[in-house]
Protein backbone atom coordinates (compact mmCIF):
# COMPACT_ATOMS: atom_id res chain seq x y z
CA UNK A 1 0.00 0.00 0.00
CA UNK A 2 1.39 3.12 -0.88
CA UNK A 3 1.35 6.42 1.19
CA UNK A 4 0.73 10.10 0.02
CA UNK A 5 3.25 11.52 -2.54
CA UNK A 6 3.81 14.86 -3.53
CA UNK A 7 5.61 16.47 -6.65
CA UNK A 8 8.09 18.16 -6.92
CA UNK A 9 10.12 17.83 -3.84
CA UNK A 10 11.55 21.51 -4.08
CA UNK A 11 10.54 25.00 -6.25
CA UNK A 12 11.76 27.69 -7.18
CA UNK A 13 9.59 30.55 -8.66
CA UNK A 14 9.58 34.24 -9.04
CA UNK A 15 7.25 36.92 -7.85
CA UNK A 16 4.45 36.92 -9.97
CA UNK A 17 4.23 33.39 -11.46
CA UNK A 18 1.58 30.46 -11.06
CA UNK A 19 3.04 27.35 -9.65
CA UNK A 20 0.93 23.90 -9.57
CA UNK A 21 1.59 21.04 -6.74
CA UNK A 22 0.74 17.30 -7.53
CA UNK A 23 -0.47 15.30 -4.64
CA UNK A 24 -1.06 11.28 -5.37
CA UNK A 25 -3.36 10.12 -2.08
CA UNK A 26 -2.84 6.48 -0.61
CA UNK A 27 -4.88 4.47 -1.86
CA UNK A 28 -8.69 3.77 -0.72
CA UNK A 29 -8.78 7.30 0.63
CA UNK A 30 -11.64 10.03 -1.26
CA UNK A 31 -10.45 13.01 0.77
CA UNK A 32 -7.55 15.57 0.21
CA UNK A 33 -6.62 18.06 2.26
CA UNK A 34 -3.80 20.78 1.41
CA UNK A 35 -2.00 22.80 4.25
CA UNK A 36 0.51 25.55 4.04
CA UNK A 37 3.02 25.40 6.57
CA UNK A 38 5.71 28.38 7.09
CA UNK A 39 8.68 27.92 9.22
CA UNK A 40 8.74 27.35 12.74
CA UNK A 41 4.34 27.66 12.81
CA UNK A 42 2.01 24.88 12.03
CA UNK A 43 0.24 23.95 9.22
CA UNK A 44 -2.93 26.33 8.38
CA UNK A 45 -5.59 24.57 6.08
CA UNK A 46 -6.22 25.87 2.47
CA UNK A 47 -8.96 23.79 1.48
CA UNK A 48 -10.45 20.23 1.26
CA UNK A 49 -11.89 18.11 -1.24
CA UNK A 50 -14.31 15.11 -1.04
CA UNK A 51 -15.21 13.30 -3.96
CA UNK A 52 -14.28 15.65 -6.59
CA UNK A 53 -16.17 18.89 -4.68
CA UNK A 54 -14.25 21.62 -2.67
CA UNK A 55 -16.09 20.98 0.68
CA UNK A 56 -14.04 23.30 2.83
CA UNK A 57 -11.69 26.04 2.77
CA UNK A 58 -9.75 28.10 4.67
CA UNK A 59 -8.87 31.63 4.99
CA UNK A 60 -6.86 31.92 1.86
CA UNK A 61 -7.43 34.44 -1.27
CA UNK A 62 -9.00 32.66 -4.36
CA UNK A 63 -5.44 32.64 -5.85
CA UNK A 64 -5.26 29.61 -4.40
CA UNK A 65 -7.32 27.05 -5.56
CA UNK A 66 -7.22 23.45 -6.23
CA UNK A 67 -8.79 19.87 -8.49
CA UNK A 68 -9.05 16.48 -7.19
CA UNK A 69 -9.72 14.11 -10.11
CA UNK A 70 -11.45 10.72 -10.38
CA UNK A 71 -8.50 8.57 -8.88
CA UNK A 72 -8.57 10.95 -6.28
CA UNK A 73 -5.23 12.52 -6.65
CA UNK A 74 -5.25 16.40 -6.32
CA UNK A 75 -3.51 19.79 -7.60
CA UNK A 76 -3.18 23.13 -5.58
CA UNK A 77 -2.93 26.35 -8.04
CA UNK A 78 -1.26 28.93 -7.04
CA UNK A 79 -1.29 32.55 -9.03
CA UNK A 80 0.28 35.59 -8.89
CA UNK A 81 2.59 34.26 -6.32
CA UNK A 82 4.05 36.57 -3.68
CA UNK A 83 7.23 36.22 -1.54
CA UNK A 84 4.74 35.24 1.26
CA UNK A 85 3.60 32.19 -0.62
CA UNK A 86 7.43 30.47 0.17
CA UNK A 87 6.83 27.76 2.73
CA UNK A 88 5.87 24.00 2.99
CA UNK A 89 2.94 22.75 1.23
CA UNK A 90 1.55 19.47 2.07
CA UNK A 91 -0.96 17.46 1.45
CA UNK A 92 -3.04 15.27 3.75
CA UNK A 93 -5.36 12.14 2.56
CA UNK A 94 -8.09 10.58 4.71
CA UNK A 95 -10.57 7.82 4.53
CA UNK A 96 -13.27 10.50 4.56
CA UNK A 97 -13.79 13.92 5.69
CA UNK A 98 -13.70 12.95 9.53
CA UNK A 99 -11.16 10.76 10.12
CA UNK A 100 -7.34 10.48 10.62
CA UNK A 101 -5.18 12.07 8.05
CA UNK A 102 -1.93 11.23 6.59
CA UNK A 103 0.58 13.53 5.33
CA UNK A 104 2.70 13.42 2.48
CA UNK A 105 6.43 14.82 2.45
CA UNK A 106 5.21 18.12 1.47
CA UNK A 107 6.64 20.63 -1.29
CA UNK A 108 9.17 23.21 -0.38
CA UNK A 109 8.29 26.26 -2.65
CA UNK A 110 10.57 29.21 -2.43
CA UNK A 111 9.47 32.92 -3.96
CA UNK A 112 11.86 35.26 -5.10
CA UNK B 1 -13.02 31.04 15.71
CA UNK B 2 -11.14 28.30 17.03
CA UNK B 3 -8.02 28.18 18.84
CA UNK B 4 -5.19 25.79 19.32
CA UNK B 5 -2.07 26.83 22.34
CA UNK B 6 0.98 24.44 22.71
CA UNK B 7 2.68 24.30 25.54
CA UNK B 8 6.05 24.29 25.97
CA UNK B 9 7.32 25.56 22.58
CA UNK B 10 10.47 24.03 23.23
CA UNK B 11 11.86 21.00 25.63
CA UNK B 12 15.23 19.82 26.09
CA UNK B 13 14.97 16.41 28.39
CA UNK B 14 17.44 13.89 28.85
CA UNK B 15 17.08 10.67 28.11
CA UNK B 16 14.66 8.40 30.38
CA UNK B 17 13.17 11.81 31.48
CA UNK B 18 9.89 12.05 31.46
CA UNK B 19 7.59 14.69 30.30
CA UNK B 20 4.48 16.29 29.00
CA UNK B 21 3.67 18.20 26.39
CA UNK B 22 0.14 20.23 26.64
CA UNK B 23 -2.37 21.26 24.19
CA UNK B 24 -4.87 23.94 24.95
CA UNK B 25 -8.14 23.91 22.57
CA UNK B 26 -11.09 26.12 21.82
CA UNK B 27 -13.35 24.39 19.47
CA UNK B 28 -16.71 24.70 19.07
CA UNK B 29 -18.46 21.03 18.43
CA UNK B 30 -14.88 18.99 19.04
CA UNK B 31 -15.43 16.08 16.43
CA UNK B 32 -11.76 14.78 17.88
CA UNK B 33 -8.45 15.88 18.38
CA UNK B 34 -5.04 14.65 16.61
CA UNK B 35 -1.53 14.33 17.64
CA UNK B 36 0.50 14.43 15.01
CA UNK B 37 4.83 14.16 15.27
CA UNK B 38 6.91 16.53 12.35
CA UNK B 39 10.41 15.40 11.40
CA UNK B 40 12.29 18.60 10.31
CA UNK B 41 11.85 18.75 6.54
CA UNK B 42 9.05 16.20 6.67
CA UNK B 43 5.18 15.93 6.84
CA UNK B 44 3.28 15.41 9.65
CA UNK B 45 2.96 11.75 11.02
CA UNK B 46 -0.01 10.93 12.98
CA UNK B 47 0.02 9.56 16.32
CA UNK B 48 -3.25 9.77 17.77
CA UNK B 49 -6.96 10.42 17.24
CA UNK B 50 -8.84 11.10 20.91
CA UNK B 51 -12.79 11.73 20.32
CA UNK B 52 -14.12 12.03 23.86
CA UNK B 53 -13.25 13.48 27.32
CA UNK B 54 -11.58 11.10 29.15
CA UNK B 55 -10.04 8.94 26.03
CA UNK B 56 -6.52 8.02 26.40
CA UNK B 57 -4.30 6.13 23.44
CA UNK B 58 -1.02 4.48 23.59
CA UNK B 59 1.83 4.17 21.17
CA UNK B 60 5.23 2.94 23.10
CA UNK B 61 6.41 5.55 24.88
CA UNK B 62 4.04 7.94 24.40
CA UNK B 63 0.15 8.00 25.89
CA UNK B 64 -2.19 10.87 25.07
CA UNK B 65 -5.26 12.19 27.17
CA UNK B 66 -8.13 14.65 26.81
CA UNK B 67 -10.19 16.66 28.96
CA UNK B 68 -12.94 19.27 27.41
CA UNK B 69 -10.15 21.81 27.44
CA UNK B 70 -7.04 20.56 26.69
CA UNK B 71 -5.07 17.19 25.81
CA UNK B 72 -1.71 16.12 27.31
CA UNK B 73 0.94 14.02 25.32
CA UNK B 74 2.97 12.41 27.89
CA UNK B 75 6.30 10.74 27.55
CA UNK B 76 7.53 8.28 29.39
CA UNK B 77 11.49 7.48 29.36
CA UNK B 78 12.48 9.09 26.20
CA UNK B 79 15.34 7.93 24.03
CA UNK B 80 16.51 10.66 21.60
CA UNK B 81 15.00 9.24 18.56
CA UNK B 82 12.09 10.65 20.12
CA UNK B 83 13.20 13.84 19.24
CA UNK B 84 10.77 16.04 16.73
CA UNK B 85 8.00 18.61 17.10
CA UNK B 86 5.15 17.63 18.49
CA UNK B 87 1.82 19.00 16.69
CA UNK B 88 -1.55 19.04 17.92
CA UNK B 89 -4.72 19.49 15.74
CA UNK B 90 -8.55 19.84 17.21
CA UNK B 91 -10.90 19.19 14.33
CA UNK B 92 -14.72 20.83 14.76
CA UNK B 93 -15.87 18.72 11.51
CA UNK B 94 -14.80 17.41 8.66
CA UNK B 95 -14.69 19.82 5.86
CA UNK B 96 -13.70 22.93 8.37
CA UNK B 97 -9.84 20.91 8.39
CA UNK B 98 -7.32 20.36 11.13
CA UNK B 99 -6.29 23.62 13.33
CA UNK B 100 -2.65 23.06 14.37
CA UNK B 101 -1.27 24.38 16.95
CA UNK B 102 2.87 25.65 16.91
CA UNK B 103 3.98 22.62 17.60
CA UNK B 104 6.32 21.67 20.53
CA UNK B 105 10.00 21.35 19.70
CA UNK B 106 10.83 18.20 21.86
CA UNK B 107 14.59 17.39 22.23
CA UNK B 108 15.91 14.18 23.93
CA UNK B 109 19.56 14.68 24.81
CA UNK B 110 21.36 11.42 24.95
Amino acid sequence: ETGVTQSPTHLIKTRGQQVTLRCSSQSGHNTVSWYQQALGQGPQFIFQYYREEENGRGNFPPRFSGLQFPNYSSELNVNALELDDSALYLCASSLDPNTEAFFGQGTRLTVV
Amino acid sequence: EDQVTQSPEALRLQEGESSSLNCSYTVSGLRGLFWYRQDPGKGPEFLFTLYSAGEEKEKERLKATLTKKESFLHITAPKPEDSATYLCAPSGGGADGLTFGKGTHLIIQP
